[in-house]
């Protein structure tokens, strides 16, 4: 089974810092990355995602993550982080099982103070 | 408006009974996903199906059961085989046409054991 990690599951921190959240996986084939949100009593939502071409992606609300492909690795960034950022964060790997078939981290709890 | 409907939102159950969650979905997608949902735990794959009357388990199949006799529902059914059914479930649809199709999620069933 494919491995998805994400480090530091909570992350607290003011508006304006920036933030940087990891995600490493455990394929060495062609994976297609996804970076989902769940904001406080919301669905998930799909926040950005990889499938090839420029390995720095841009998502919704200002976030972007870069694929590093010798490093097994899809980070999500965001220069300055605002109060409605608050929420969970997954990463989530699609790879090696020949359909659409995730396998998610276990997310970054983050909560931003005003 | 296209989306996913999961009901109920809030489930109790006695210890010992067996509970169907329900999942809609008028997207017209072909794939659906029931998730698991713990603190600190990320996403947990229960099942999935990619097509009518066809189904596979995913991770942590054991104490659940599905059934996709329409391509709009996939209903699944907490079994009293499930030694710890208290969690927040999930389910996700999307298209199984290529390997990178976004899911799309569902607000979710909160299911407590009374």
């Amino acid at each position: 089974a494919q491995s998805v990690s994400q480090h530091n599951h909570h992350v607290i921190l003011s508006e304006a810092a920036s933030l940087e959240l990891g995600c490493n996986y455990s394929y060495g084939g062609t994976v297609n990355l996804f970076w989902y949100v769940q904001y406080p009593g919301q669905h998930l939502q799909l926040l950005l995602k990889y499938f090839s071409g420029d390995p720095l992606v841009k998502g919704i609300k200002g976030f972007e993550a870069e694929f590093i492909k010798s490093k097994f690795s899809f980070n999500l960034r965001k220069p300055s982080v605002q109060w409605s950022d608050t929420a969970e964060y997954f990463c989530a790997v699609n790879a090696g099982y020949g359909n659409n078939r995730l396998a998610f981290g276990k997310g970054n709890q983050v909560v931003v103070i005003p | 408006d296209g989306g996913i409907t999961q009901s109920p939102k809030y489930l109790f159950r006695k210890e010992g009974q067996n509970v169907t969650l329900s999942c809609e979905q008028n997207l017209n997608h072909d794939a659906m996903y029931w998730y698991r949902q713990d603190p600190g735990q990320g996403l947990r794959l229960i099942y999935y199906s990619q097509i009518v009357n066809d189904f596979q388990k995913g991770d942590i199949a054991e104490g659940y059961s599905v059934s996709r006799e329409k391509k709009e529902s996939f209903p699944l059914t907490v079994t009293s085989a499930q030694k710890n059914p208290t969690a927040f479930y999930l389910c996700a649809s999307n298209k199984e046409t290529t390997s990178n199709q976004p899911q799309h999620f569902g607000d979710g069933t909160r299911l407590s054991i009374l």
